[in-house]
């Protein structure tokens, strides 16, 4: 089955550890890229990349770091969590062409407190 | 200035009926891509329907229509015969490209829609 997972899906943490969230795909795709959604907010992006070693910062991407060293994984760090990065955090991933669907994971809920 | 906007915050329709939730855009970019997802209570994002800037015919997804006015940079998404898992949020988003072979899409704050029985 073609899906975008992600983990964990619910996290409470305090402010200043450290945290990775993980995101892995199964399509093949070479595209994925990282959302935060916030109320009234709709979904800004993080940070994305076209495919392994390169990636680019996305709407706000202060207080994010990411990786891609395969091609399935896109792993979302915070080294250091503040409160007002609690919000709900999606994966996505598409074809380089960019055309038709973005295949979401589904979220993952993060509190820092 | 915003380059996805959604007006409509909330919106309710009677089941049965047929809803049209606006988008409109702003871009520069000679091809780009307009999406439609839904978001149910459950938090999951659903892709509906996807248009591209060159496509000339609008695009359909069963009942689902994307209405696009590329003069007026619009992006309507019709849904007809409205059913009560309709009610979600409504996400319209812009693909737009960003730098040599790269892209990034934009998200709009999103449309509440809630049907009535």
């Amino acid at each position: 089955e073609a899906q975008v997972t992600q983990n964990p899906r619910y996290l409470i943490t305090v402010t200043g550890k450290k945290l990775t969230v993980t995101c892995s795909q199964n399509m093949n795709h070479e595209y994925m890229s990282w959302y935060r959604q916030d109320p009234g907010l709709g979904l800004r992006q993080i940070y994305y990349s076209m495919n392994v070693e390169v990636t680019d910062k996305g709407d706000v991407p202060e207080g994010y770091k990411v990786s891609r060293k395969e091609k399935r994984n896109f792993p979302l760090i915070l080294e250091s969590p503040s409160p007002n990065q609690t919000s709900l955090y999606f994966c996505a991933s598409s074809y380089a062409t960019g055309i038709g669907e973005q295949y979401f994971g589904p979220g993952t809920r993060l509190t820092v407190t | 200035a915003q380059k996805i906007t959604q007006t409509q915050p909330g919106m309710f329709v009677q089941e049965k009926e047929a809803v049209t939730l606006d988008c409109t855009y702003d871009t520069s970019d000679q091809s780009y891509g307009l999406f439609w997802y839904k978001q149910p209570s459950s938090g999951e994002m659903i892709f509906l329907i996807y248009q591209g800037s060159y496509d000339e015919q609008n695009a359909t997804e069963g009942r689902y229509s994307l209405n696009f006015q590329k003069a007026r940079k619009s992006a309507n998404l019709v849904i007809s015969a409205s059913q009560l898992g309709d009610s979600a949020m409504y996400f319209c988003a812009m693909r737009e490209t960003s730098g040599a072979g790269s892209y990034q899409l934009t998200f709009g704050k999103g449309t509440k829609l809630s049907v009535i029985p």
